[in-house]
């Protein structure tokens, strides 16, 4: 099946640093891919997406590129803030007729003033 | 839009009491979902339909149900409440031909004390 592997953490940092958090993905086919962001206390939002190979998905300073050639949809950001702190999930959702996402176990960002 | 909606944001269940959580969502969506997260973990998927009146078990379906008359609410009942179901509910959407990113809740803490 389906399956999303992203790096344990916590990932801890001091302010201004760079980010990458690891995410790969098994999955048949052409999926979907997403970062959802969760802060404290909130549920999950979509940071960013890419939908097919060589895709790359931005928001918020965050960015990630669809490789196909990897299986990899890593998560980056030139100069964290201390309002980046929060848990990060990688995910796909399968091509064709699924609706089901897989989610990755979460990465928790811990940024330092 | 408001979005994805939850009521209510906190409880707590004596043992065997039974309750319902509340969701509902005003984007018209087909999908909808939802999931537990414990503590330090990721999700895990409960129960999710396809529209109104189908409705399907996820990873962890035992000792809750679901129901989907309308295309706007998705409640999930829990009967008999044992302390395992501590946890944070999430309630999700995803509109159909979409790129299939997912639209949560702000969820709803349960302690079954």
């Amino acid at each position: 099946g389906d399956s999303v592997t992203q790096m344990e953490g916590p990932v801890t940092l001091s302010e201004e640093a760079c980010l990458t958090i690891n995410c790969t993905y098994t999955a048949t086919g052409y999926p979907s891919l997403f970062w959802y962001v969760q802060y404290p206390g909130e549920g999950l939002q979509l940071l960013l997406k890419a939908t097919k190979a060589d895709d790359k998905g931005s928001n918020k300073g965050f960015e990630a590129t669809y490789r196909k050639e990897t299986t990899s949809f890593h998560l980056e950001k030139g100069s964290v803030q201390v309002s980046d702190s929060a848990v990060y999930f990688c995910a796909l959702t399968a091509s064709g007729g699924s609706y089901i996402p897989t989610f990755g176990r979460g990465t928790s960002l811990i940024v330092h003033p | 839009n408001a979005g994805v909606t939850q009521t209510p944001k906190f409880r707590i269940l004596k043992i065997g009491q039974s309750m319902t959580l509340q969701c509902a969502q005003d984007m018209n969506h087909n999908y909808m979902y939802w999931y537990r997260q414990d503590p330090g973990m990721g999700l895990k998927l409960i129960y999710y339909s396809v529209g109104a009146g189908i409705t399907d078990k996820g990873e962890v379906p035992n000792g809750y149900n679901v129901s989907r008359s309308t295309t706007e609410d998705f409640p999930l009942r829990l009967e008999l409440a044992a302390p395992s179901q501590t946890s944070v509910y999430f309630c999700a959407s995803v509109a159909t031909g979409s790129s299939r990113e997912q639209y949560f809740g702000p969820g709803t803490r349960l302690t079954v004390t």
